[in-house]
């Protein structure tokens, strides 16, 4: 079946311009999951849904990144006047249930430069 | 808190010959433990994973690790490396309270011909 899918694949902004980026999870999968690999940061995990509860918002590194989740399915990850420093490859991942056990599947990554 | 962590920033491995790349966890709580691949240019996909049970645990493309909870490990191991293993390995720990994972800094094996 369809795995996590992203968009843009890539995207190229200028600073101080707010971008969006879109995560289509995989169907029937209810916890969905925002992480950010950077040369200097590694993979870092930036927020996390499931279901209806409130999201886990512990990672968003400034209240300039929010995101929301519509419906239980399609994500968007917003950054507002972005910066150099926010250039990285975004990840979305999915897995079926809640739960630190279960398996996250991984979608391509979006890759985002700010100039 | 978790925390991982991957002494070896790069390994470079001739063709056929074994491979281990480590990895040490922190943690004052059960854990869950996975290894994720990226080969260049895509996303991560999951290897093996560490859940409870046998510590030894196999996964695809005839990778295999091994808990040691005495040691605080997880260390992944391949008999012998074939060209198309060459890509970045990521060591991860979740759980504690907490369902996202934590990743080491990961591990670029090379396979030389």
């Amino acid at each position: 079946g369809a795995g996590v899918s992203q968009s843009p694949s890539n995207k190229v902004t200028e600073k101080g311009k707010d971008v969006e980026l879109r995560c289509d999870p995989i169907s029937g999968h209810t916890a969905l999951y925002w992480y950010r690999q950077s040369l200097g940061q590694g993979l870092e995990f930036l927020i996390y849904f499931q279901g209806n509860s409130a999201p886990d918002k512990s990672g968003l590194p400034s209240d300039r990144f929010s995101a929301e989740r519509t419906g239980g399915s399609v994500s968007t990850l917003t950054i507002q006047r972005t910066q150099q420093e926010d250039s990285a490859v975004y990840l979305c991942a999915s897995s079926f249930s809640r739960g630190p056990q279960e398996t996250q599947y991984f979608g391509p990554g979006t890759r985002l430069l700010v100039l | 808190a978790q925390s991982v962590t991957q002494l070896d920033s790069q390994v470079p491995v001739f063709e056929e010959a074994p491979v281990e790349l480590r990895c040490n966890y922190s943690s004052s709580v059960s854990v869950y433990l996975f290894w994720y691949v990226q080969y260049p240019n895509q996303g991560l996909q999951l290897l093996l994973k560490y859940l409870s049970g046998s510590t030894l645990v196999k996964g695809i493309n005839g990778f295999e690790a091994e808990f040691n909870k005495s040691q605080t490990s997880f260390h992944l191991r391949k008999p012998s490396v074939h060209i198309s293993d060459t890509a970045e390995y990521f060591c991860a720990v979740s759980g504690g309270g907490a369902n996202n994972l934590f990743f080491g800094t990961g591990t670029r094996l090379t396979v030389i011909p």
